[in-house]
């Protein structure tokens, strides 16, 4: 089971801005990066977000990334419809030595 | 720019096992780990496990232990994750991602790129 949490579905208008949370401990936010990632349907999941803020080559400023004690925020602007994807964190672990996700949050665009 | 690119889909029986490679491009797949991370359908991704080539380490996810078997040869640069004592439960897509930052063993810090995605099923 996964060891971050996110919130299951949030949903806006295209144009719209939404935010998607990442709650998890001291031991992987809290003292570790953040990443972030986008799947659409039926593909791999692409980064978004490395080191809690940063955005790789190619990646739209339309997407951002913020963390704060032990929760990490990935912001949307602008929201398009090629938006539609499921969206995912991550950080490692110290206290498991292990690499962990959130639960996924999935972007329907209305 | 580095490319991963998977073996293709597989049927196995409960109680075999699987072998899934991964195939990368470009001069630097020693230096750089890669892991294996599955996601059953409609679920969410989980972790496995991980080698780095260059120092021959591994590292996996606990729940994994002694029942999957990562290993890399360098000079194909192709991964092989290799899953056994197979279930149901473990019908799912595979996906091999490289890890960041290079040169670093249990400190991962983010995934890029991933590969394509094999699709194990077990089914009797």
């Amino acid at each position: 089971q996964s060891v971050l949490t996110q919130p299951p579905s949030v949903s806006a208008a295209p144009g719209q801005k939404v935010t998607i949370s990442c709650s998890g401990s001291i031991s992987n936010i809290g003292n570790n990066y953040v990443s972030w990632y986008q799947q659409l349907p039926g593909t791999a999941p692409k980064l978004l977000i490395y080191e809690n803020n940063k955005r790789p080559s190619g990646i739209s400023d339309r997407f951002s990334g913020s963390k704060s004690g032990t929760s990490a925020t990935l912001g949307i602007t602008g929201l398009q419809t090629g938006d539609e994807a499921d969206y995912y964190c991550g950080a490692w672990d110290s206290s498991l030595s292990a690499y962990v996700f959130g639960t996924g949050t999935k972007v329907p665009v209305l | 720019q580095v490319q991963l690119v998977q073996s293709g889909a597989e049927v196995k029986k409960p109680g075999s096992s699987v072998k899934v490679s991964c195939k990368a491009s470009g001069p630097t797949f020693s230096s750089y780990a890669i892991s294996w991370v599955r996601q059953a359908p409609g679920q969410g991704l989980e972790w496995m496990g991980g080698i780095i080539p260059i120092f021959g380490r591994r590292n996996f996810a606990e729940k994994f232990q002694g029942r999957v078997t990562i290993t890399a040869d360098e000079s194909t640069s192709t991964a092989y994750m290799e899953l056994s004592s197979l279930t149901s439960e473990d019908t799912a897509t595979y996906f091999c991602a490289r890890e960041h930052p290079p040169y670093k063993w249990n400190d991962i810090r983010w995934f890029d790129p991933w590969g394509q995605g094999t699709l194990v099923t077990v089914s009797s």
